[in-house]
């Protein structure tokens, strides 16, 4: 079946230093990909989409882009920021029967 | 443009009570989905619903958990009873259609004691 496989946490980075956070997906057809960020205490937002293959989502600094030969949507930043500290959670939509498939999600330690 | 709005936030009741949760969707939003997460996980579906039909309620304990959507705007997710392994963050999320991104609300945090 379909799936989202995130790389474990926590992943712990000095501020400033690049950040990546793996996914990969199991899934058929032309699934949409979405990366949420979740604050302590809060619910998950939405941080940014890729619909397509080849697409690129970004905001806040956040980049992901849809890999359709390998089957990824990697999360990157190329300098954290201590404010960045949550977990985050990549998610597919699969277009079958439109279920959101989510990752375990990783937790990332900003340290000053 | 308001966000999904749940309430209550924080709700603590003793084993055996009901409880209900209530949530606004995005205005216009179609799909309204019912989530739950542990501590440390992903959310977990609950129910989803496109419009007032529950189109995707297999993971709903129904034995203790009902959920409605009357006239496909607010929704209400219920247990009667509590049980302590209740205990979680119950989110509730609503998207445009059932493929487009969803959107959440802050949740409200269960404590069965």
């Amino acid at each position: 079946g379909d799936s989202v496989t995130q790389m474990e946490g926590p992943v712990t980075l000095s501020e400033e230093a690049f950040l990546t956070i793996n996914c990969t997906y199991t899934a058929t057809g032309y699934p949409s990909l979405f990366w949420y960020v979740q604050y302590p205490g809060e619910g998950l937002q939405l941080l940014l989409k890729a619909t397509k293959a080849d697409d690129k989502g970004s905001n806040k600094g956040f980049e992901a882009t849809y890999r359709k030969e390998t089957t990824s949507f990697h999360l990157e930043k190329g300098s954290v920021q201590v404010s960045d500290s949550a977990v985050y959670f990549c998610a597919l939509l699969t277009p079958s029967n439109y279920q959101l498939i989510w990752g375990a999600g990783t937790k990332l330690i900003i340290k000053p | 443009e308001a966000g999904v709005v749940q309430s209550p936030r924080y709700k603590i009741i003793e084993k055996k009570q009901p409880v209900a949760f209530w949530c606004n969707p995005i205005s216009g939003h179609n799909t309204l989905y019912w989530y739950l997460q542990n501590l440390g996980q992903g959310p977990e579906l609950l129910i989803r619903y496109e419009n007032e039909e529950a189109v995707d309620d297999s993971q709903l304990p129904k034995d203790r958990f009902s959920a409605e959507r009357l006239k496909g705007v607010d929704s209400t997710l219920k247990i009667q009873p509590a049980e302590l392994g209740d205990s979680a963050v119950y989110l509730c999320a609503s998207s445009l259609s059932g493929y487009a991104e969803a959107f959440f609300g802050q949740g409200t945090r269960l404590t069965v004691v």
